[in-house]
């Protein structure tokens, strides 16, 4: 089945400690991203990656670090987490297409994080 | 910064209408656009994508872009209540350092009733 996953789906962490959330996908997409989707503010972008080793700066990529090393995973690292990060993080891969640019994104089914 | 702006909701239709959701865009340089859908706690899911001014039909959906006016629209013909969810429009920009950056719009909640 195609699809993106993401885990945790659930974390609780406290303020300063490391966590790595993953993302993979298995449709062999070149284009993954990072989207975070807190009330009143909407989906606003963290990251984003148009292939292995490319990767580029969203809306709102303070505090968040990414590395794509393999094709499938996109990781999103967050080195000292803080309260105002807490929110629903949703990772989207999609296909890239020479003459109409991007496609459909693809979205995983979300992180729930909350830092106390 | 590139913005993209959806109809202030909430949205409320009686089943059967016609809901329309409108979106305008700034970068005139943008290149995709695409509606998704997005029940509350769920991840959005793709309804449509549209990359070329005109019309594009898919069952009870219908995309319009103009973008000499920066405007992209969803049409829901024969409106069910399982329709009422938070509609998301997404443009993709294109050229510069903005290549590959994906905004959303903040979403209008469409309520659909009996």
């Amino acid at each position: 089945e195609a699809q993106v996953t993401q885990n945790p789906r659930y974390l609780i962490t406290v303020t300063g400690k490391k966590l790595t959330v993953t993302c993979s996908q298995n449709m062999n997409h070149e284009y993954m991203s990072w989207y975070r989707q807190d009330p009143g503010l909407g989906l606003r972008q963290i990251y984003y990656s148009m292939n292995v080793e490319v990767t580029d700066k969203g809306d709102v990529p303070e505090g968040y670090k990414v590395s794509r090393k393999e094709k499938r995973n996109f990781p999103l690292i967050l080195e000292s987490p803080s309260p105002n990060q807490t929110s629903l993080y949703f990772c989207a891969s999609s296909f890239v297409f020479k003459r109409r640019g991007y496609g459909e994104q693809f979205f995983g089914p979300g992180t729930r994080l909350t830092v106390l | 910064q590139k913005e993209v702006e959806q109809n202030s909701g909430p949205l409320s239709v009686p089943e059967g209408a016609i809901a329309s959701l409108n979106c305008t865009y700034s970068d005139r340089g943008s290149q995709s656009f695409f509606w998704y859908r997005q029940y509350s706690g769920k991840s959005p899911e793709l309804i449509m994508s549209i990359y070329s001014n005109g019309d594009k039909e898919d069952g009870r959906f219908t995309a319009q872009l103009n973008k000499a006016s920066q405007y992209v629209s969803l049409l829901i013909r024969d409106s069910q209540p399982s329709d009422s969810a938070t509609y998301l429009c997404a443009v993709m920009f294109a050229g510069g350092t903005s290549y590959g950056k994906l905004t959303f719009g903040q979403g209008t909640i469409l309520t659909v009733h009996p």
